[in-house]
């Protein structure tokens, strides 16, 4: 089936850092969507990106949808620790499709 | 706006036993809802698709006859777990969307399943 690569899979940084993260793909798709999730939580919608090239933020996340429509990334900027969690790219093919998940991002930062 | 809730969210149970998982969008018509597996630092591994009104579309290597999935309303699925074993012992998350082309999914909080 379809594969993202996330990486990196883990990073430790200090509070105040920025962090960047990505997810590429071999496949073309047309929607990238950024999650977040805590330990026992279920995963938390961050951004939605659906145009090649397309730059979002929410707040002092930003994400990017690649112009190959092959990858996208995710930056933290000025970590906090409460931006502890696991992160996930995932990507949709079509519209209607299901989601193909990155392995994720383990995020530890320190205070 | 787009919470969806799981019930419950914790449970164990003996092995041999049905669980049932529900899994309710509280402020949206969800048309099709999603089940996931997760095991510990692992990415979420899709169970299956369920659009409400239709039998589920279930993903290759998933049993349908052990992992029944329900969707008898626009807010409302249900996955049962049955004749658990200890291998079935995992944590399972329902996402839901409200419409095909719509493309967001919300994700409920997730059910942890512990069968002895």
């Amino acid at each position: 089936g379809q594969q993202l690569n996330q990486s990196p899979q883990s990073m430790f940084i200090q509070e105040g850092e920025d962090v960047s993260m990505n997810c590429t793909s071999s496949s073309i798709f047309n929607t990238w969507l950024w999650y977040k999730q805590d330990p026992g939580e279920g995963p938390v919608l961050l951004i939605a990106l659906y145009k090649a090239g397309e730059l979002t933020s929410n707040g002092r996340l930003t994400a990017q949808f690649g112009i190959t429509r092959k990858d996208s990334f995710l930056n933290i900027s000025a970590s906090i620790p409460s931006d502890v969690g696991i992160y996930f790219c995932a990507g949709q093919m079509a519209s209607g499709s299901r989601l193909t998940f990155g392995e994720g991002t383990q995020l530890t930062v320190n205070p | 706006g787009a919470v969806v809730s799981q019930h419950p969210s914790r449970v164990i149970c003996k092995s041999g036993t049905s669980v049932k998982i529900e899994c309710r969008s509280l402020d949206f018509q969800a048309t099709t809802m999603f089940w996931y597996r997760q095991f510990p630092k692992q990415s979420l591994m899709l169970m299956a698709t369920s659009n409400e009104g239709s039998k589920a579309t279930y993903e290759q290597g998933v049993e349908k006859d052990k992992f029944l999935i329900n969707h008898a309303s626009l807010t409302l699925s249900t996955l049962t777990v049955t004749s658990a074993h200890p291998e079935d012992s995992s944590f399972y998350i329902c996402s839901a969307r409200w419409g095909f082309s719509y493309n967001e999914q919300f994700f409920g909080p997730g059910t942890r399943l512990t069968v002895l």
